[in-house]
């Protein structure tokens, strides 16, 4: 199956301060990727879907200038937590969808990335 | 706010039975899938059935779709151990950009 690598798999930073969370496609397009938030014992929350070349659509709920999301290409999407503190706390997980093959195919998830604030 | 409802949130069986796990959801979909998530890991895509299909068997896996009571469920035969893990269900419903909602999961643990 079509392989989604996430960077960095873990991260610890200070309160205040921004991190940046990476999604590849590494072996298709992705027209599509989008951005979860898992807390420990849940399911994951769609934060987001990022489409290439245009502003990402936010699920309600969550602040867009907090968690800026920018799908630069057809195969990078990053996910920017802004001034982070400890309630951001989380995993995050991306998925990436292959445009070429319709709306209803199955997407491909990232390993997650967990951040932790301090 | 999330698709749907899981049931059981917790399940704790032996080696060897079967693990029933149910989801309901609540909008017209396009298609359900499963997923399993070890603890603190990534997820793994089981099974994708779409809305027209009612039955799909993978392995020890069979999924099962109700459209018109809007559940599915899926059935993991001879569990084993290393079946131990959170599993998640997920729809993909009409509302712009084909998005995947999870519903809240089921734990399943699978004793030697």
């Amino acid at each position: 199956g079509a392989v989604v690598s996430q960077h960095p798999s873990w991260v610890i930073c200070k309160s205040g301060t921004s991190v940046k969370i990476e999604c590849r496609s590494l072996d298709f397009q992705a027209t599509t990727m989008f951005w979860y938030r898992q807390f420990p014992k849940q399911s994951l929350m769609l934060m987001a879907t990022s489409n290439e070349g245009s502003k990402a659509t936010y699920e309600q709920g969550v602040e867009k200038d907090k968690f800026l999301i920018n799908h630069a290409s057809l195969t990078l999407s990053t996910l920017t937590v802004t001034s982070a503190h400890p309630e951001d706390s989380s995993f995050y997980i991306c998925s990436a969808r292959d445009g070429r093959e319709g709306p209803n195919n199955e997407q491909f998830f990232g390993p997650g990335t967990r951040l932790t604030v301090l | 706010s999330q698709q749907g409802e899981e049931d059981p949130q917790a399940l704790s069986i032996q080696e060897g039975e079967n693990a029933t796990m149910n989801c309901s959801y609540k909008t017209s979909i396009n298609n359900l899938q499963w997923y399993r998530q070890n603890s603190g890991r990534g997820l793994v895509h089981l099974i994708l059935i779409r809305s027209n299909e009612r039955e799909k068997h993978s392995g020890r896996l069979r999924v099962t779709l109700d459209t018109s009571k809007k559940s599915s469920s899926l059935l993991i035969t001879a569990s084993r151990a290393a079946d131990t893990a959170s599993y998640f269900c997920a729809t993909v419903f009409s509302g712009g950009y084909n998005k995947l909602i999870f519903g809240a999961g089921t734990r399943l643990a699978v004793h030697p």
